[in-house]
Formats: C-alpha cells, sequence, structure tokens
C-alpha cells in the first residue's frame, strides 16, 4: 500500500533553533515529492524534489531527496514565528494522473 | 489570474442529509483534485477529474461523487452524511495531467452534527 510517513508529528522550538523534518516514502511509480507550507488556510507549495542528493533552497529553508533510502528532509534555520505552520510532504505518483499521497503533516510552533 | 475558488467556505450539516461543494479552478486549468483533510488522517484524495472525466480515485465509499464541467468546475457530492465526514475539504488545480503543480483552493470546511 502506498503511504507517505512524516515526522514528528509535532514540534515545538523557540525562534532562531534550526529544525529538521522528515519524510519517508513507499510508493509505486514515483515521480517527484513536493513540500508545502498551511497556516490556516490552503497549503502552499514549497519545494518540488525528483533527484537524489540535488538541495533545493529557498531563504532559510531547504529540502533534499534521498531515491535510495525512499525520505526527504526539510530544513528551517534560524527558525521565526511566521513559521509556526503545519508542513506537509506529498508524493506524486504520475503514474494513472494526478495521483498524490500525502503524510499527515507535521505541525510546528515557533515560540519567542 | 484569479485563484482557485471553493464554495461555500463553511456548511453545517446533520447526520443523513447530502451536501454539495464547488470548486472553480484557475483559468485555463483542466484538473481538479479534490482532497478530505482531517487532523488524524491528514490530506486524504479522493478523487481527480481532467476533461470532465473522472482520471483517479482515492479509497472512499461511494457515497462521495463528483463531477466536472465543460468549463472545468468541479462539484463534489458527499451524501448520507456521517459524524466522520466532518472535515475541511480542499480542491487543487493543475493545467493538465502528469502535473507536479498544483494550487489549492481556501477549502469548504463541513461540519456535521
Amino acid at each position: 500500500e502506498d503511504k507517505v510517513v512524516q515526522s514528528p508529528l509535532s514540534l515545538v522550538v523557540h525562534e532562531g533553533d534550526t529544525v529538521t523534518l522528515n519524510c519517508s516514502y513507499e510508493v509505486t511509480n514515483f515521480r517527484s515529492l513536493l513540500w508545502y507550507k498551511q497556516e490556516k488556510k490552503a497549503p502552499t507549495f514549497l519545494f518540488m524534489l525528483t533527484s537524489s542528493g540535488i538541495e533545493k533552497k529557498s531563504g532559510r529553508l531547504s529540502s533534499i531527496l534521498d531515491k535510495k533510502e525512499l525520505f526527504s528532509i526539510l530544513n528551517i534555520t534560524a527558525t521565526q514565528t511566521g513559521d509556526s505552520a503545519i508542513y506537509l510532504c506529498a508524493v506524486f505518483n504520475g503514474d494513472t494522473g494526478n495521483q498524490f499521497y500525502f503524510g499527515t503533516g507535521t505541525s510546528l510552533t515557533v515560540i519567542p | 489570474k484569479a485563484g482557485v475558488t471553493q464554495t461555500p467556505r463553511y456548511l453545517i450539516k446533520t447526520r443523513g442529509q447530502q451536501v454539495t461543494l464547488s470548486c472553480s479552478p484557475i483559468s485555463g486549468h483542466r484538473s481538479v483534485s479534490w482532497y478530505q483533510q482531517t487532523p488524524g488522517q491528514g490530506l486524504q484524495f479522493l478523487f481527480e477529474y481532467f476533461s470532465e472525466t473522472q482520471r483517479n480515485k482515492g479509497n472512499f465509499p461511494g457515497r462521495f461523487s463528483g463531477r466536472q464541467f465543460s468549463n472545468s468546475r468541479s462539484e463534489m457530492n458527499v451524501s448520507t452524511l456521517e459524524l466522520g465526514d466532518s472535515a475541511l475539504y480542499l480542491c487543487a488545480s493543475s493545467f493538465g495531467l502528469r502535473q507536479e503543480t498544483q494550487y489549492f483552493g481556501p477549502g469548504t470546511r463541513l461540519l456535521v452534527l
């Protein structure tokens, strides 16, 4: 059965800390892995990863994919209160259409 | 370009009733996917429509159905509502099939009493 597992489920850190969020997957016909940030609204796109070992970076956020070990990490450095959100990992199976498998998310709370 | 819109934004129903949710994709997008989001299960894929045809379906009972119109707008229907159907229902649109870049709407929050 295809699945995506994220850990930890929740995390509370202080401003300035660095956090690492994990996403492991078992999905047939893997095509890509995506990270989203969800505040009190629709998820917004962060990164799409298709190749192992190539880091994607956007400001304080970065992500990398390991297709051999079937996982990805999302790093956030120098966290700010605005980073508080649920971070979702999704794996895209492009075999039969637009089939996305989402993890349950990691809830990050950054306290001042 | 306007984003994905969903109506209504909030809905309260009672068990046994049925509900219809609407999603208008970004102009030019032909693929619409529907998701159910609950605290315990996260986002779960319901189904996807492209060119008025259902292309993919997740593991949900037949009470959940949908359709897509020629203008790419999509509706989702849930019949015989159960308490466990209380959730945030998100739709996402993308330009075509096998397109990883999808844009989410704000969601419809359904509460079943």
